[in-house]
């Protein structure tokens, strides 16, 4: 069975700052992930998503993730944060023969100024 | 109006009423979902619907029962709930469930109290 498990349920971080959110997944067999984001009110919107091929991942809003499969492990990255990049996070994984995308428990990112 | 739409985006009932959750998709999907989302808990997927025809029920209690009329269109039927149900439901569409180009389209939810 897949599950995903997010480390750490907030971050809080001062803006300007890089953040690191943490996902590792268990699967036994290959899975596409993706990284999700809730703003405050809203439904989840895609941020970026890994099928193939390379490993590092570039979304939107400047946000990009990488791959590392001996670590199962696809950690989401931003160099700098806004104070907009407040909202939660939410890390998912489906496996390439599935139809049901398994979520994490979420992250939630508070951006101080 | 594009994308998903979820009316009401507020609901509070008692348990002996019953209500309905409405989705709509704007985005010509065939794969609709319920999510029941709870505070410090994954996203718990509910129900399945891939061309109007259900495939998956994730043990869900039979007091939510889903509908789904057509491709664009999906209701979740409430009634007799318990305040454990209490949580953001939330609607999404996809191209189909079994793509790799799956990525899903929520909508904005609908938060629901139980008294």
């Amino acid at each position: 069975a897949q599950s995903v498990t997010q480390l750490d349920s907030q971050v809080p971080v001062f803006e300007e700052a890089p953040v690191e959110l943490r996902c590792n997944y268990s699967s036994s067999v290959s899975v596409y992930l993706f990284w999700y984001v809730q703003y405050p009110n809203q439904g989840l919107q895609l941020l970026l998503k890994y099928l193939s091929g390379s490993t590092l991942v570039k979304g939107i809003n400047g946000f990009e993730a990488e791959f590392n499969k001996s670590q199962t492990s696809f950690h989401l990255r931003k160099p700098s944060v806004h104070i907009s990049d407040t909202a939660e996070y939410f890390c998912a994984v489906l496996n390439t023969g599935g139809f049901k995308t398994i979520f994490g428990a979420g992250t939630r990112l508070f951006v101080k100024a | 109006e594009t994308g998903v739409t979820q009316t009401p985006r507020h609901l509070v009932m008692g348990m002996t009423n019953k209500k309905s959750l409405k989705c709509e998709q704007h985005l010509g999907h065939n794969a609709m979902y319920w999510y029941k989302q709870s505070a410090k808990k994954p996203l718990e997927l509910m129900f399945v619907y891939n061309f109007k025809e259900q495939t998956e029920n994730n043990s869900v209690p039979s007091r939510f029962s889903p509908e789904c009329p057509n491709s664009s269109h999906l209701f979740l039927h409430l009634h007799t709930l318990q305040p454990e149900d209490s949580a953001l439901y939330l609607c999404a569409s996809s191209q189909t469930p079994r793509t790799v180009q799956e990525t899903q389209y929520f909508g904005p939810g609908t938060r629901l109290l139980v008294l």
